[in-house]
């Protein structure tokens, strides 16, 4: 399963775009993109998943460029609720388990 | 709304005893489900694979016959704690994965046990 580094922490504003971007240099052809976030005490939540180019939902982009070697997640005009940990992961299709990294703790502010 | 539920929410337990947590697949019928710890402002760690009428597998440094894992139907797993420490306190987190093309995993609510 491909590595992932991601930043630790960010800061926000609300009603600022934040992106995250996530390393992963070693991501196998069969490998998908994706992304879960995590509230305090609670389970992580899936966001999006891709494999390249672009992908969109009501929720967030998620950019991926040619070389897949790293992806950004992009949350438009974030709010309070937006706080939480964001954990970008690499997939291999078909997968049997997900490995979590430490994931980017995003404190959005007023 | 939710699809996995986990039960109990929160846990206190003395030091010896054990305790199960059972996740339930509300709409579903999951053939595979995983069991996660998490310690304070850690991430997630995988324990076990807990599959449908057979044996869980474990993640290296788990321990089996701590963690017992029961997988009896497509709706139902449990998490038996045997024996609970103190270091044994954590927020355990059950999940279910639909499909063999659905990368999506489904995650319960989480157990929050303390062992005294």
């Amino acid at each position: 399963l491909a590595k992932t580094t991601q930043p630790i922490s960010m800061d926000s504003y609300e009603g600022q775009e934040v992106n995250i971007t996530c390393s992963h240099n070693n991501i196998a052809t069969n490998d998908y993109i994706t992304w879960y976030q995590q509230f305090p005490s609670q389970g992580p939540r899936f966001i999006i998943q891709g494999y390249k180019t672009k992908v969109t939902n009501e929720v967030a982009s998620l950019f991926i460029p040619a070389d897949r070697k790293s992806s950004t997640l992009s949350l438009p005009r974030v709010s309070l609720s937006d706080t939480a940990v964001y954990y970008c992961l690499v997939v291999s299709g078909g997968y049997n388990k997900l490995i979590f990294g430490a994931g980017t703790r995003l404190a959005v502010h007023p | 709304g939710a699809v996995v539920s986990q039960h109990p929410s929160r846990v206190i337990c003395k030091s010896g005893t054990s305790v199960k947590i059972e996740c339930r697949s509300l709409d579903f019928q999951a053939t595979t489900m995983f069991w996660y710890r998490q310690f304070p402002k850690q991430s997630l760690m995988l324990m076990a694979t807990s599959n449908e009428g057979s044996k869980a597998t474990y993640e290296q440094g788990v321990e089996k016959d701590k963690f017992l894992i029961n997988h009896a139907s497509l709706t139902l797993s449990t998490l038996t704690v045997t024996s609970a420490h103190p270091e044994d306190s954590s927020f355990y987190i059950c999940s279910e994965k639909r499909g063999a093309d659905n990368n999506e995993q489904f995650f319960g609510p989480g157990t929050r046990l303390t062992v005294l």
